[in-house]
């Protein structure tokens, strides 16, 4: 099976812009989760999607949004960025929508902000 | 916030030597998983641990959990160059559906050939 793909790989944009980044889970998985990687926070969590709803939210601002489509595609969206929003963004699906699941990891998208 | 903290933040060890690295938490938690990352991409799940277990084996990783001391450690063994990477402790806290993992910052493991 195809991993977990990320698009683009790579972005830079200016303040003020806003992005859209992308994730194919990988097939027959329904839960995708986003975080964010940057060095000074480490790795945080941004929200999880399941069956195209929403089911948890970090402590991020509404500039920060997601949403996924019926086959399990996600998106995540990033309103008026800022330079602080620089960071590494990483998709995970899951297999199994309890609460003890692994998670597979894309290679992520590297967000430069300027 | 971080939940798990890793300990040490940064380990140089010699091939074939062991790594040892320690994760603490704050809250109960159902599960706590270990991750690899290799600089800069995406992590690799490495092991699940339940908070019913105590111990877990995969090929010459060895994860215990302490769910007293709200802790975890996570041995690898006969370390090798490709060992080389950062290192995650995550958790999912218990009490309802969380359906989200809380990380550490990690170990940065170096295994010099």
């Amino acid at each position: 099976k195809a991993g977990v793909t990320q698009t683009p790989r790579y972005l830079i944009k200016t303040r003020g812009q806003q992005v859209t980044l992308s994730c194919s889970p990988i097939s027959g998985h329904r839960s995708v989760s986003w975080y964010q990687q940057t060095p000074g926070q480490g790795l945080q969590f941004l929200f999880e999607y399941f069956s195209e709803t929403q089911r948890n939210k970090g402590n991020f601002p509404g500039r920060f949004s997601g949403r996924q489509f019926s086959n399990s595609r996600s998106e995540m969206n990033v309103s008026t960025l800022e330079l602080g929003d620089s960071a590494l963004y990483l998709c995970a699906s899951s297999l199994r929508p309890d609460n003890s699941y692994e998670q597979y990891f894309g290679p992520g998208t590297r967000l430069t902000v300027t | 916030s971080q939940q798990g903290e890793e300990d040490p933040q940064a380990l140089s060890i010699q091939e074939g030597e062991n790594a040892t690295m320690n994760c603490s938490y704050k809250t109960s938690i159902n599960n706590l998983q270990w991750y690899r990352q290799n600089s800069g991409r995406g992590l690799v799940h490495l092991i699940l641990i339940r908070s019913n277990e105590r111990e877990k084996h995969s090929g010459r990783l060895r994860v215990t959990l302490d769910t007293s001391k709200k802790s975890s450690s996570l041995l690898i063994t006969a370390s090798r160059a490709a060992d080389t990477a950062s290192y995650f402790c995550a958790t999912e806290e218990s009490g309802g559906s969380n359906y989200k993992l809380t990380f550490g910052k990690g170990t940065l493991l170096t295994v010099n050939p």
